[in-house]
């Protein structure tokens, strides 16, 4: 068990949809990034806050967006679902804002008819 | 830009039998290196990581990684492999220091070990 909570674990809806994934980092660690597993994209980095501020920005689409609250837990924001979104979606946090490891929750995985 | 490689999609091992699994990279300035593993249903599991020092690192379930600035490699080792270990693996390094923390991953080296 890595430390890292996410909700919820599995996530089925249509198309045109909006959900909200949600992440607990580990006790005191202050980044959160969010990661897009998918088969033909292989795992993507989508975006990180480090202590409620936006700290880097990967590939992420202008239909997702995330934050980070001051009790350091992040939502991960979909909207407009595309059958091509569908994917495991993990969390990792992390002590730093650089080099230290990131450990990973267990992942969301979104599932868009 | 920073980027990794996993020139093997699967590895083949036997119980008992050394495995490697291989990495290559490219980066621009000091190499940041991360081995995961990712079980089925799973998260990704640390296993080790290079930053400085040593080139020969140990971590997590007797696995052991090799930093070789030379050949850009930073391949994945065990000296005895067991069935436990099939799992998809993972080899990372961190992005440009301007960058935050992002770890750009390999394509992933699918090991099976057989008994």
């Amino acid at each position: 068990d890595s430390g890292v909570t996410q909700t919820p674990k599995h996530l089925i809806t249509a198309t045109g949809q909006r959900v909200t994934l949600r992440c607990s980092p580990r006790s005191g660690d202050l980044s959160v990034y969010w990661y897009q597993q998918s088969l033909d994209q292989g795992l993507q980095f989508l975006i990180q806050y480090y202590n409620g501020e936006e700290r880097a920005k990967g590939n992420i689409l202008e239909r997702f967006s995330a934050q980070q609250f001051p009790d350091l837990h992040s939502e991960l924001n979909l909207s407009s679902l595309e059958l091509g979104d569908s994917a495991l979606y993990f969390c990792a946090s992390s002590g730093g804002a650089g080099a230290n490891e990131q450990f990973f929750g267990p992942g969301t995985r979104l599932t868009v008819l | 830009a920073q980027s990794v490689a996993q020139p093997e999609d699967q590895v083949n091992v036997a119980e008992g039998n050394p495995l490697t699994v291989k990495c290559t990279y490219s980066v621009s300035g000091n190499p940041y290196l991360f081995w995961y593993v990712q079980y089925p249903n799973r998260g990704l599991q640390f296993l080790l990581k290079y930053i400085t020092g040593d080139n020969l690192v140990k971590g997590s379930y007797g696995f052991e990684a090799e930093f070789n600035k030379s050949q850009t490699s930073f391949h994945l080792k065990k000296p005895s492999a067991l069935v436990s270990d099939s799992a998809l693996y993972f080899c990372a390094v961190r992005g440009a220091y301007n960058q935050g923390g992002k770890l750009i991953f390999g394509q992933g080296t699918e090991l099976s070990v057989k008994p």
